[in-house]
Parts: structure tokens; sequence; C-alpha cells
């Protein structure tokens, strides 16, 4: 049990354009969701925690237009990337907690890697 | 002081040997210890937890907890080349908290 998907798994985008990410409980319910971004070779950076129905809290000096998370269902949350540029091409994984489950564990997708030419 | 430290290795070893991991905290409210393993581009997914002091056996898999010292190790025996990935522990109370992650290579 406990499964999260994320969708797509890699993406190629042109600069300027803008990209969505989604994260969706498979078998859960998750009012709290997590996106993170990950450079190669480095740990995970959290980017924001986003809780189904309010708005998503962002960590400090991730810019919120830029990164847009919408929380709307209790499986699902996106991520939008607005206007990327290369300096956004990184690995982005989203996670999310089982509140009638092991409410302590986060469960990770399996990442999305997004390149922007 | 960061809430969890944990070495980053990179940590080389032959296939067969025993590999111990470890982590130290900082907050003794902290209740809950997880251990997860990343293949490269690939999302962290969770070996192993425990919320009490003492060992966890999980197959090849030991997670240690010791509160007294504030310390966490996760044991592979028998080693494999097919554990080699990025090992994160991950230590929970009110908020969530990750290790940097120990890089792992099992050499056949």
């Amino acid at each position: 049990g406990a499964v999260v998907s994320q969708h797509p798994s890699w993406v190629i985008c042109k600069s300027g354009t803008s990209v969505k990410i989604e994260c969706r409980s498979l078998d859960f319910q998750a009012t709290t969701m997590f996106w993170y971004r990950q450079f190669p070779k480095q740990s995970l950076m959290l980017m924001a925690t986003s809780n189904e129905g309010s708005k998503a809290t962002y960590e400090q000096g991730v810019e919120k237009d830029k990164f847009l998370i919408n929380h709307a269902s209790l499986t699902l949350s996106t991520l939008t990337v607005t206007s990327a540029h290369p300096e956004d091409s990184s690995f982005y994984i989203c996670s999310a907690r089982d509140l009638n489950g092991r409410a302590w564990i986060q469960y990770f997708g399996a990442g999305t890697r997004l390149s922007v030419l | 002081q960061k809430e969890v430290e944990q070495d980053p290795g990179p940590l080389s070893v032959p296939e067969g040997a025993i590999v111990s991991l470890n982590c130290t905290y900082s907050n003794s409210a902290f209740q809950y210890f997880m251990w997860y393993r990343q293949y490269s581009r690939k999302g962290p997914e969770l070996l192993m937890y425990t919320y009490s002091s003492g060992n966890k056996e999980d197959g090849r898999f030991t997670a240690q907890v010791d509160k007294s010292s504030k310390y966490i190790s996760l044991f592979i025996r028998d080693s494999q080349p097919s554990d080699s990935a990025t090992y994160l522990c991950a230590i929970t109370g009110n908020q969530f908290y990750f290790g940097t992650g120990t890089s792992l290579t099992v050499i056949p």
C-alpha cells in the first residue's frame, strides 16, 4: 500500500514554456503533500508543503509565482513550473503523508526529470 | 546544529561485506526513525521504520536506534551490487528531517 504516482517521469521543454507535474496518492488520502528539488549527487531540497484545500507553504528562497502548487483534492497535487528556463532543469520529487495510516512516514513518487532547452 | 547529521560518504565496499550507515540527531523529542533508499534518478523508497530504541530486522537489513545517544544506524548484511544506492535517514517529530544521504557502492 501507500503508493504515490508522479507523472511525467521525464519532460523536455523549450525555454519560456510552462510544465505541469502531477502527484497522486493511489491508495490513500493525502491531506499533505511535499515537493522537493534535487540536483545531481545532492540531497533533497524541500520546496513547498502542499495542503489540500489551502495555499501551499513555500520554503525560503522558493519563488511561489514561479512554482505554482495546487492541491485541489485529497489525492492530487500539481506543481507547475511557469516560464521555465534552463536553470530550472532539475529532478523534482513529490511525497505524501497518509494521515489515516502511518502519518509519520513520507511516501515518495518516482520523480520527474525536467530538462529546459 | 543541524537536526540530523549523516556522513555523506561515498562508501565503497566489496560484495558480501557488512555495511554500516549512521545518523545522529539533536532533539530527544524526535519519535520516529526511518531509512530510505534512493537509486539514481528515482524517488526515495522506504526501507524501514522504527520508533523505539533497539534493533529491527528485515531480511538483510537491520535498523538500530539508540535514543540515549541520539544515534541511528542501518546495517546491511551480505551486501549485493543491487544495494548500490544513496541511503537517507529521516526523523520525525512535528516535522520531517532528512539526512543528506550516504552514497553506497557495492563492488562485485
